[in-house]
């Protein structure tokens, strides 16, 4: 069955850029949207921004200056940068199929110097 | 932005108890676009509901939901152990889109 896996950095220092990769094993990644969302005590669930087969993207405003969400159909991957990180980035970063029909396990990223 | 408010914050039942969730919305939801999760500790959420009353694959008809504009609700008819988790209401149809703060059921 399909299985999406994050990987990256667990510890980025602040100001600097965090990048995580999310690979789908047991499916294809084209013919749906793909959604990066994270979770903390402070701010619980919050949703990042999807993108589309076609590249079309869409973020959560209160991020959209910081936030870049890629893919790349050919390794069945996508990507999520979020630059000028502050602690308040610290959060589980999960990848999911569309809108949250299938989750990764999600990866602790902590912002800290 | 949507604000969806959950209540209670903690339901304490039993098992075989029935558990009946709110989700409230600042405004008015598509019922196209309303989804609940099941979050267990230490593992990522759980789609259970989307569409408002759509069960997804896998999961139990002891789990239902219903609603419409701005109250939505998610039942349980008989709680099994497995049941007691964290709960979230969803809705994707406004952006940004967001999360209830997670009601929490616990075994009483």
């Amino acid at each position: 069955q399909v299985q999406l896996q994050e990987s990256g950095p667990g510890l980025v220092r602040p100001s600097e850029t965090l990048s995580l990769t999310c690979t789908v094993s047991g499916g294809s990644i084209s013919g749906y949207h793909w959604t990066w969302f994270r979770q903390s005590p402070e701010k619980g669930l919050e949703w990042i921004g999807y993108i589309y087969q076609s590249g079309s993207v869409n973020y959560n405003p209160s991020l959209e200056s910081r936030v870049t969400i890629s893919m790349d159909t050919s390794k069945n991957q996508l990507s999520l940068k979020v630059s000028s990180v502050t602690a308040a980035d610290t959060a589980v970063y999960y990848c999911a199929r569309k809108d949250g029909d299938l989750w990764g396990r999600g990866t602790l990223v902590t912002v800290s110097s | 932005e949507v604000v969806l408010r959950q209540s209670p914050d903690t339901l304490s039942l039993s098992p075989g108890e029935r558990a009946t969730l709110s989700c409230r919305a600042s405004q008015s939801v598509n019922i196209n676009y309303l989804a609940w999760h099941q979050q267990k500790p230490g593992q990522a959420p759980r789609l259970l509901i989307y569409g408002t009353s759509y069960r997804a694959s896998g999961i139990p008809d002891r789990f239902s939901g219903r609603g419409s504009g701005t109250d939505f609700a998610l039942t349980i008819s008989r709680l099994e152990p497995d049941d007691f988790a964290v709960y979230y209401c969803h809705q994707y149809g406004t952006s940004p889109y967001t999360f209830g703060q997670g009601t929490k059921l616990e075994i009483k």
